[in-house]
C-alpha cells in the first residue's frame, strides 16, 4: 500500500512570511500532484512534476521532486491571505489509474 | 469548456437508506474516477472506470458501487448507508493515453451526511 506523509497538518503565519510543505512516501510514484482545496469543494489542480529533481514555479509557489521520486515540496514565498487553504499531494501510481493523497497541510495566513 | 460536474450538490439520507450520486467528466475525458474525503483528512480512492468497467477499486465495502454510461458520465452508488459514510464525495475525470492516466480534474463533490 502506497502511503504519502504529508507536514505539517497545520501552519498558521503571518503575511509576507515564508513557508514550506513537504510530502513524504517510501514509494515511488511516477508523478505527483499538489492541490489546493477550499471548504466544501472540490481540489484545484495547482502543478503535477513528473521527472526526478523537477522544480517548477507558479508564480509565489515553487514546487520541487525528490530525486527518488518518492517526496516533493512545497515552498510559498511572500505568503498572502489569499493562499489560505487545504493543501494536497497525491501521488500518481505507475498507470496514472490511482491517486494517493496525503492528508493536507491547512494553510492560515493572517493579515 | 465545461469542467466535471456533479450531482446533487448535498444530500441528508438517514441510516440503511441508499444514495446515488452523479457525475458528468470534463469534455474530451473518457475516465471517471471517485473519492471519499471524510472531514479534515485527504481524499480515498473508491474506484475507477474506464469503457463502462470498473478498472481499479480502492478499499472500499461492495456496498460502494458504480457504473459509467456511454457518455462516459458515471454514478456512484452506496447501500446500506452507515453514519461513517458521511463524506464529501469527489468525482474526477481524466484521458487514458496509451493505458496511462493523464491528470486527474476533480468536481466540486457531493456532500452527504448521514444521520
Amino acid at each position: 500500500t502506497q502511503l504519502l506523509e504529508q507536514s505539517p497538518q497545520f501552519l498558521s503565519i503571518q503575511e509576507g512570511e515564508n513557508l514550506t510543505v513537504y510530502c513524504n512516501s517510501s514509494s515511488v510514484f511516477s508523478s505527483l500532484q499538489w492541490y489546493r482545496q477550499e471548504p466544501g469543494e472540490g481540489p484545484v489542480l495547482l502543478v503535477t512534476v513528473v521527472t526526478g529533481g523537477e522544480v517548477k514555479k507558479l508564480k509565489r509557489l515553487t514546487f520541487q521532486f525528490g530525486d527518488a521520486r518518492k517526496d516533493s515540496s512545497l515552498h510559498i514565498t511572500a505568503a498572502q491571505p489569499g493562499d489560505t487553504g487545504l493543501y494536497l499531494c497525491a501521488g500518481a501510481s505507475t498507470s496514472g489509474s490511482r491517486l494517493t493523497f496525503g492528508e493536507g497541510t491547512q494553510l492560515t495566513v493572517n493579515p | 469548456d465545461a469542467g466535471v460536474t456533479q450531482s446533487p450538490t448535498h444530500l441528508i439520507k438517514t441510516r440503511g437508506q441508499q444514495v446515488t450520486l452523479r457525475c458528468s467528466p470534463k469534455s474530451g475525458h473518457d475516465t471517471v474516477s471517485w473519492y471519499q474525503q471524510a472531514l479534515g483528512q485527504g481524499p480515498q480512492f473508491i474506484f475507477q472506470y474506464y469503457e463502462e468497467e470498473e478498472r481499479q477499486r480502492g478499499n472500499f465495502p461492495d456496498r460502494f458501487s458504480g457504473h459509467q454510461f456511454p457518455n462516459y458520465s458515471s454514478e456512484l452508488n452506496v447501500n446500506a448507508l452507515l453514519l461513517g459514510d458521511s463524506a464529501l464525495y469527489l468525482c474526477a475525470s481524466s484521458l487514458a493515453v496509451g493505458g496511462y492516466q493523464e491528470t486527474q480534474y476533480f468536481g466540486p463533490g457531493t456532500r452527504l451526511l448521514v444521520l
